[in-house]
C-alpha cells in the first residue's frame, strides 16, 4: 500500500519568509512518482513539479525548489521569499508506474502568508 | 488551450436521490481520473477511464459510477445519495495512460452538497 504523509497541517510565514513543505511518503514499488499540487481557494489543482524515482537532482523553478531523497522518502517543498499570492493548501503525491494516474494525495498543509 | 471544464460547479441534493457529473478533458487528452475530496478523507481516487473503459477504480461503493464517450468527454454518476458524499469532485486528464510521468491536469471541481 502506498501512503503520503504531511504532517504539517497548517504553516503561517509572514511575506518574504522562505519556508519547507514536507513530504514523506512510503510504497513498495521502484518505479514511482512524486508530484506536488497546488490548490488555491477556487479548488483547481495546479500541478507544480514531477519527479520520478530515478532522479534524484533537486530542482529550482523560480522562488520555488524540491528536495528528493530516497534515503529518508522525502520530497520536500521550499518556497523562497514567500508571498501572499502563495497562500494555499498544497499537496504532495504519489503514483506508481503500474498505476500511473491513481495518485495518492496526502492531506495537505494549509500555507499562509500574512503581509 | 482550455483547460479541463466540469459542470456543474455547484449541485444541492437531497438524500436519496441520483446525480450526474460532467467533465470535459483537454483537448487531445484521452485520460481521464475522477476524485472525491472531503475535509475528514481528503483527496481519494475515484476512478480512470481511457478509451471509454474504466481501467482502474478506487475503494467507493458500486453506487458510484462513471463512463466516458469517444470524444473523452466522462460523466460520474452517484445513486442513492446519502450525506457522506457531500464533497468537491475534481477531474483530471492527462494525455495517455501508460505514461506515467505526464502530469494530471485537474478542473475547477464539482461541489456537491447533500441535504
Amino acid at each position: 500500500a502506498q501512503k503520503v504523509t504531511q504532517a504539517q497541517t497548517e504553516i503561517s510565514v509572514v511575506e518574504k519568509e522562505d519556508v519547507t513543505l514536507d513530504c514523506v511518503y512510503e510504497t513498495r514499488d521502484t518505479t514511482y512518482y512524486l508530484f506536488w499540487y497546488k490548490q488555491p481557494p477556487s479548488g483547481e489543482l495546479v500541478f507544480l513539479i514531477r519527479r520520478n524515482s530515478f532522479d534524484e537532482q533537486n530542482e529550482i523553478s523560480g522562488r520555488y525548489s524540491w528536495n528528493f531523497q530516497k534515503s529518508t522518502s522525502s520530497f520536500n517543498f521550499t518556497i523562497t521569499a514567500s508571498q501572499v499570492v502563495d497562500s494555499a493548501v498544497y499537496f504532495c503525491a504519489l503514483s506508481s508506474s503500474g498505476s500511473a494516474r491513481q495518485l495518492t494525495f496526502g492531506s495537505g498543509t494549509q500555507l499562509t502568508v500574512l503581509p | 488551450k482550455a483547460g479541463v471544464t466540469q459542470t456543474p460547479r455547484y449541485l444541492i441534493k437531497t438524500r436519496g436521490q441520483q446525480v450526474t457529473l460532467s467533465c470535459s478533458p483537454i483537448s487531445g487528452h484521452r485520460s481521464v481520473s475522477w476524485y472525491q475530496q472531503t475535509p475528514g478523507q481528503g483527496l481519494q481516487f475515484l476512478f480512470e477511464y481511457f478509451s471509454e473503459t474504466q481501467r482502474n477504480k478506487g475503494n467507493f461503493p458500486g453506487r458510484f459510477s462513471g463512463r466516458q464517450f469517444s470524444n473523452s468527454r466522462s460523466e460520474m454518476n452517484v445513486s442513492t445519495l446519502e450525506l457522506g458524499d457531500s464533497a468537491l469532485y475534481l477531474c483530471a486528464s492527462s494525455p495517455l495512460p501508460g505514461v506515467s510521468n505526464q502530469p494530471q491536469h485537474f478542473g475547477d471541481g464539482t461541489r456537491l452538497s447533500i441535504l
